[in-house]
């Protein structure tokens, strides 16, 4: 059965960073592109970045980029999200997905 | 300001049939397949259609999309209240993915 759990979700000050992770099992982890996209309290949902099978290409919607780097540990069938600048409006549920199957999701609140 | 265009809202009743649309352009549904997503209230969204019109196995086939051009469609049969739920469409466009705002379906 394939598995997505994420997890590094919590409150940060604006200007903080979080590094997110999403553990993944029940299926050829290295062999598929990985995503993480989010969702704002009471909004839809935004794509944030996609990282390629082997982490050679990686790419970021214009809001976080420079400030979000997305990584993978294909030995330990895991997925990151490094946030840094953190402000207000990355205020949301972030999603790691495959994109047929999504974890839970892990809480990220950016509030002083 | 979402890129993939869809209704706010839709409803029918029980029994009906009833479609969304997701409205594009010619970089993201013109020229890649199209994915819908069912999110049920206080959950993660589940894949309903890949490939603009292939179901995954567990989804019923009262669940059908298609494609044209640069815009789709989701249309549910035999309307249930189980499938009063948030719809996304959405898209790849160049190495990004593009997701529809979200059309909000009620079951009356």
């Amino acid at each position: 059965e394939v598995q997505l759990v994420e997890s590094g979700g919590g409150l940060v000050q604006p200007g903080g960073s979080l590094r997110l992770s999403c553990a993944a099992s029940g299926f050829t982890f290295s062999s598929y592109w990985m995503s993480w996209v989010r969702q704002a309290p009471g909004k839809g949902l935004e794509w944030v970045a996609n990282i390629k099978q082997d982490g050679s290409e990686k790419y970021y919607v214009d809001s976080v980029k420079g400030r979000f780097t997305i990584s993978r540990d294909n030995a330990k069938n895991s997925l990151y999200l490094q946030m840094n600048s953190l402000r207000a409006e990355d205020t949301a549920v972030y999603y790691c997905a495959r994109p047929d199957y999504w974890g839970q999701g892990t809480l990220v609140t950016v509030s002083s | 300001q979402s890129v993939l265009t869809q209704p706010p809202s839709a409803s029918g009743t029980p029994g009906q049939r009833v479609t969304i649309s997701c409205s594009g352009s010619s970089s993201n549904i013109g020229s890649n397949y199209v994915y819908w997503y069912q999110q049920l209230p206080g959950t993660a969204p589940k894949l309903l259609i890949y490939s603009n019109n292939q179901r995954p196995s567990g989804v019923p086939d009262r669940f059908s999309g298609s494609k044209s051009g640069t815009s789709a469609s989701l249309a549910i049969s035999g309307l249930r209240s189980e499938d009063e739920a948030d719809y996304y469409c959405a898209a790849w466009d160049d190495s990004h993915v593009v997701f529809g705002g979200g059309t909000k379906l009620t079951v009356l």
